[in-house]
């Protein structure tokens, strides 16, 4: 069965701070990995990684995937307040379940000002 | 384009009763996905759509559970003899298919089984 695991579970920060958030994964035919950002309503979409090593970037945020030891990272340095929410990461599979999102517990971030 | 919708926001419901969400995906996305989550989990994979065929289902989609997709745009999960484990936000998403693997979120409805 499909298992994705998010650490750490919460975290509480100071604005400023540099956050690390961690999400491993077994995903059958795994594609691609995803995060979102949830804030008391749907998730939002954040990235999706597909290639090893190759680093994703918005802004403040950015993301990299590696597919020999199945994890992703998700990295906010400079954290505001407007930060704080679930961050979720999702594995998706392929074959015949294509496009199938299996999701972590998710990490909630709160940031104090 | 205004996203994915979701209707009713919120439903309260007594135990026993029968319930039905909508889902309009994004417009020319032929990829619907129905995901329950609880309170602090991640969503959970219900079952899913291409255009109106329903491609799998979950282990946890129990047989009073039921959705639909009848031509390919907008669907509808039904819950029959609703219990109170039922009670969660029931989100939908899609994507445009080959290619699109990023499934965009609909506000969700949340369900409370009294």
């Amino acid at each position: 069965e499909d298992k994705v695991v998010q650490s750490p579970l919460s975290l509480v920060v100071h604005e400023g701070d540099t956050v690390t958030l961690n999400c491993s994964y077994e995903v059958t035919n795994f594609r691609s990995l995803l995060w979102y950002k949830q804030e008391k309503k749907a998730p939002t979409f954040l990235f999706m990684l597909t290639s090893s090593g190759i680093e994703k970037k918005s802004g403040r945020l950015s993301s990299i995937l590696d597919k020999k030891e199945l994890f992703s990272i998700l990295n906010i340095t400079a954290t505001q307040t407007g930060d704080s929410a679930v961050y979720l990461c999702a594995g998706v599979a392929g074959g015949t379940s294509y496009g199938k999102l299996t999701f972590g517990q998710g990490t909630i971030l709160t940031v104090h000002p | 384009d205004t996203g994915v919708s979701q209707n009713p926001r919120h439903k309260i419901t007594k135990r026993g009763q029968n319930v039905t969400f909508r889902c309009d995906p994004i417009s020319e996305h032929n990829r619907l996905y129905w995901y329950r989550q609880t309170l602090g989990q991640g969503p959970e994979f219900l079952t899913y759509f291409q255009n109106e065929a329903q491609l799998e289902k979950s282990r946890l989609l129990s047989d009073r559970f039921s959705a639909e997709r009848p031509k390919g745009s907008f669907s509808t999960l039904e819950i029959q003899r609703t219990e109170q484990g039922d009670s969660a936000m029931y989100l939908c998403a899609s994507s445009s298919g080959t290619g699109g693997e990023t499934q965009y979120f609909g506000p969700g409805t949340r369900l409370l089984v009294l």
